[in-house]
């Protein structure tokens, strides 16, 4: 069975300082990877996403991936964040439950510091 | 509306009421799912419907669970005599694809609040 192991439930990072956020997942065959964040009270909005190709993916709101098959990771990056960035980040794997399915990880908490 | 409507936001219920929470996906959208998201957690599947076929209820924690989607469009998620371990979010989510792999983005609604008193 797929897993999403996000190891970090908070990280603080200063507002204009790089982050990485870490995502490592267990599954038998090519994984579809993806980030979501969820802003209190909100839905999950989607990232960015990785099928196939190259492994650095762009996303949504200066917003990279890289995926690593050796390492079984898909650590989310972003070279400087904003106050806006504070939110709760998750990582996902497909094919879950279901046909189409995602499994997710447990989340990281970002806080941003002034 | 053009994303995936949720209703209600909030719900509390006192323990051993029965609740319906809808999920209103984006037009021609054929697949629909269910998560449930605790406090502090990831969400967690629950069921999947392609159209109006509920191809996989395998995350359902128990027969007081019920989902159902008639006619292929709205889906409304049913639990009787809530507990308080219910106490959770409960989101919606569509996809237009309905292939045997994820392909591309889940839509999620803002999803529902249930608080078990």
């Amino acid at each position: 069975a797929q897993s999403v192991t996000q190891p970090d439930i908070h990280i603080t990072v200063s507002e204009g300082a790089s982050l990485e956020l870490r995502c490592n997942y267990s599954y038998g065959a090519t994984p579809y990877l993806f980030w979501y964040v969820q802003s209190p009270g909100q839905g999950l909005q989607l990232l960015l996403k990785y099928f196939s190709g190259d492994t650095l993916v762009q996303g949504i709101k200066g917003f990279e991936a890289e995926f690593k098959r050796s390492q079984s990771s898909f650590n989310l990056r972003k070279p400087s964040v904003h106050w806006s960035d504070a939110a709760e980040y998750f990582c996902a794997v497909g094919a879950g439950g279901g046909a189409d399915g995602l499994t997710f990880g447990k989340g990281t908490h970002l806080i941003i510091q002034p | 509306g053009a994303g995936v409507s949720q209703s209600p936001r909030y719900k509390v219920a006192k323990r051993g009421q029965d609740v319906a929470l809808r999920c209103d996906p984006i037009s021609g959208h054929v697949s629909l799912f269910w998560y449930q998201q605790a406090l502090g957690q990831g969400p967690e599947f629950l069921t999947y419907f392609q159209n109006e076929a509920q191809l996989d209820k395998s995350g359902l924690p128990s027969d007081r669970f019920f989902a159902e989607r008639p006619e292929g469009s709205v889906s409304t998620l049913k639990i009787q005599r809530t507990q308080q371990e219910d106490s959770a979010v409960y989101l919606c989510a569509s996809s237009f694809p309905g292939t045997t792999r994820a392909t591309g983005e889940l839509f999620f609604g803002e999803g529902s609040r249930l608080t078990v008193l």
